[in-house]
């Protein structure tokens, strides 16, 4: 168990539909990243945040938000789902701003599936 | 628009053998970072090593080092001594630009 945890497990949904992700980060971790994970393009880095502000942004599509509350949980809203968002959406942690030079903490993931 | 191969899915190796894992990459940047990141079954990501372009000096950490050749856009990493607890996936990751563009990975077996 890392100490990261992501609802929900598993979402079924349809196109043109929006869901929301909840990541809580581990206990004292100020840092959180999203990433999507698919067959076919791998492990792709989507954004961080630092202590409720942005701090990288990746391949992430417009359709796609996230923010990082007072306390520290963070939420990533995927709207106007395609066929194509369906991937493992996974949160890490980590406790400081040095962006990918320290070890990220993952959470179980969630599952999206688009249809 | 960068990009990284890593054309090993799968690797095994025997324990206490030398095992390395290669990645190309491609950027038209001259100044970046590259990584390897491990991904064990608890779902961290540990930085194992990291290179700074401009250094012609290869990094090394332990029994983790790289071959760093910037004009071939190729940066390998090599585990001697291979322990159990290396099996994991592993993930090479170009960092340019503030930007960080992951590999597909190798999965790495050790065999006892």
């Amino acid at each position: 168990d890392s100490g990261v945890t992501q609802t929900p497990k598993h979402l079924i949904t349809a196109t043109g539909q929006r869901v929301t992700l909840r990541c809580s980060p581990r206990s004292g971790d100020l840092s959180v990243y999203w990433y999507q994970q698919s067959l076919d393009q791998g492990l792709q880095f989507l954004i961080q945040y630092y202590n409720g502000e942005e701090r990288a942004k990746g391949n992430i599509l417009e359709r796609f938000s996230a923010q990082q509350f007072p306390d520290l949980h963070s939420e990533l809203n995927l709207s106007s789902l395609e066929l194509g968002d369906s991937a493992l959406y996974f949160c890490a942690s980590s406790p400081g701003t040095s962006a990918f030079q320290e070890t990220q903490y993952f959470g179980p993931g969630t599952r999206l599936l688009v249809l | 628009a960068q990009t990284v191969t890593q054309s090993q899915p799968e690797m095994s190796v025997q324990e206490a053998e030398t095992v390395t894992l290669s990645c190309t990459y491609d950027t038209s940047e001259s100044d970046y970072y590259l990584f390897w990141y491990k991904q064990p079954p608890s779902r961290q990501m540990i930085l194992v090593i990291r290179q700074e372009a401009y250094k012609q000096q290869n990094a090394t950490e332990n029994r983790f080092s790289v071959n760093f050749q910037k004009a071939a856009k190729s940066f390998s990493l090599k585990i001697s001594d291979s322990q159990l607890g290396d099996a994991a996936m592993y993930f090479c990751a170009p960092f340019v630009n503030d930007k960080i563009i992951f590999g597909k990975g190798t999965r790495l077996h050790i065999l006892p």
